[in-house]
């Protein structure tokens, strides 16, 4: 069972918004500790998409978002495209753990 | 260009060892945290253990303690992870990754990984 809690499943049509939510608590987002989102195409390995709650590394289109409020995170992605299907994984970091902490990761199909 | 190579995973027995290298290439790795990770089959991602630029500081997640050591040679830019007395709940593909310490710790390069298998 993981720390951050995260949907295992969304879907959207080509085009279309999607978000993915990412749930934590006091001792990790809730306690101030800044939310990433990570990428994994099938096969490959992660790759970093948000970090610091809402900053794009570079080559990152702006299509991919994020946003944190409370003990909660969501990673948006605009404008759909087929090769968004991946899995994506939130971390952030638990002070009662003292460890980075990844969410189980959710699995996002393009229709 | 920025590279992170992983080896020396494969099959091991419950109760054996292996040791895990991961050498680097495109950045200074002397100023960097490094870090394990591991992903077990079909499973979601796990920090393991990180080390400080100058391997004065270690730390790992509870599962792996006392079994697993981290380390580092900055002259051959390589991080290295020994693992012991393994258990067949450690089988998993093992990341090595840059460590940022900014913005309350995350990893912004990943290797393509290693399987290691635990079975009898």
């Amino acid at each position: 069972q993981s720390v951050l809690t995260q949907p295992p499943s969304v879907s959207g049509a080509p085009g279309q918004r999607v978000t993915i939510s990412c749930s934590g608590s006091t001792s990790n987002i809730g306690a101030g500790y800044e939310v990433h989102w990570y990428q994994q195409l099938p096969g490959t390995a992660p790759k970093l998409l948000i970090y610091g709650n809402n900053n794009r590394p570079s080559g990152v289109p702006d299509r991919f978002s994020g946003s944190k409020s409370g003990t909660s995170a969501s990673l948006a992605i605009t404008g759909l495209q087929a090769e968004d299907e991946a899995d994506y994984y939130c971390q952030s970091y638990d002070n009662s753990l003292s460890s980075s902490v990844f969410g189980g990761g959710t699995t996002l199909t393009v229709l | 260009e920025v590279q992170l190579v992983e080896s020396g995973g494969g099959l091991v027995q419950p109760g054996g060892s292996l040791r895990l290298s991961c050498e680097v290439s495109g950045f200074t790795f002397s100023t960097y945290w490094m870090a394990w990770l591991r992903q077990a089959p079909g499973k979601g991602l796990e920090w393991v253990a990180n080390i400080k630029r100058d391997g004065t500081d270690k730390y790992y997640v509870n599962s792996v303690k006392g079994r697993f050591t981290i380390s580092r040679d900055n002259a051959k830019n390589s991080l290295y992870v020994q693992m012991n007395s393994l258990r067949a709940e450690d089988t998993a593909v093992y990341y090595c990754a840059r460590e940022r310490k900014e913005f309350s710790w995350y990893f912004d390069l990943w290797g393509r990984g290693t399987l290691v298998t635990v079975s009898s």
